[in-house]
């Protein structure tokens, strides 16, 4: 099925632990974004990137590491998880020229 | 930083009735967006409006934008039950020398449509 999708749905880490979401789209968008959602603070971006091999901070990209080899995938590292990472990950897609963002289902983590 | 602030935070109508929300923000944009997210899902894309428009509608949805006001809002009619869900704003610049859009997200409205 066409669409973008992320792995795992749910995942518990201890802290110190290292952790990658995963993030897939099967439409060749340009443009791919991580974001993290947190009650009282709506969605905060992480990273995004505007192709294979360009990738820039967002708003939160401290503890967070990302990497865009290929287009279609956008991978993102907590290299040490802290409990301040647990939270609802969301990564999102966008073709060139469009406004429109297109979320995955997202990833809950907990970091005990 | 947080761009967009909606308000109200939480609102419950009856099945029929109009529902309507305002977003806030503080700097510039390229446009603005409204996305919906039912519980435990991730956001979909309702409507974008552009700097340059003041009124938009598609389907039962109103948008307007203020850009002199540093505001939008959000018309809903004759809401469902289905119009249940959590409802955002996002404001969007230009970066990467205006390639892309940026979005920064409000901290939503939790819309409750009782039938």
């Amino acid at each position: 099925d066409a669409g973008i999708t992320q792995s795992p749905r749910y995942k518990i880490t201890e802290t110190g632990r290292q952790v990658t979401l995963m993030c897939h789209q099967t439409w060749s968008h340009s443009y791919m974004f991580w974001y993290r959602q947190d009650l009282g603070h709506g969605l905060r971006l992480i990273y995004y990137s505007a192709a294979a091999d360009i990738t820039d901070k967002g708003e939160v990209p401290d503890g967070y590491v990302v990497s865009r080899s290929k287009t279609e995938n956008f991978p993102l590292t907590l290299e040490s998880a802290t409990r301040s990472q647990t939270s609802v990950y969301f990564c999102a897609s966008k073709p060139s020229g469009s406004g429109e963002q297109y979320f995955g289902p997202g990833t809950r983590l907990t970091v005990t | 930083s947080q761009q967009g602030e909606e308000d109200p935070q939480a609102l419950s109508i009856q099945e029929g009735e109009n529902a309507t929300m305002n977003c806030s923000y503080k700097t510039s944009i390229n446009n603005l967006q409204w996305y919906r997210q039912n519980s435990g899902r991730g956001l979909v894309h309702l409507i974008l409006i552009r700097s340059n428009e003041r009124e938009k509608h598609s389907g039962r949805l109103r948008v307007t934008l203020d850009t002199s006001k540093k505001s939008s809002s959000l018309l809903i009619t004759a809401s469902r039950a289905a119009d249940t869900a959590s409802y955002f704003c996002a404001t969007g610049t230009l970066v990467y020398g205006g390639a892309t859009n940026k979005l920064i997200f409000g901290t939503g409205t939790l819309l409750a449509v009782q039938p």
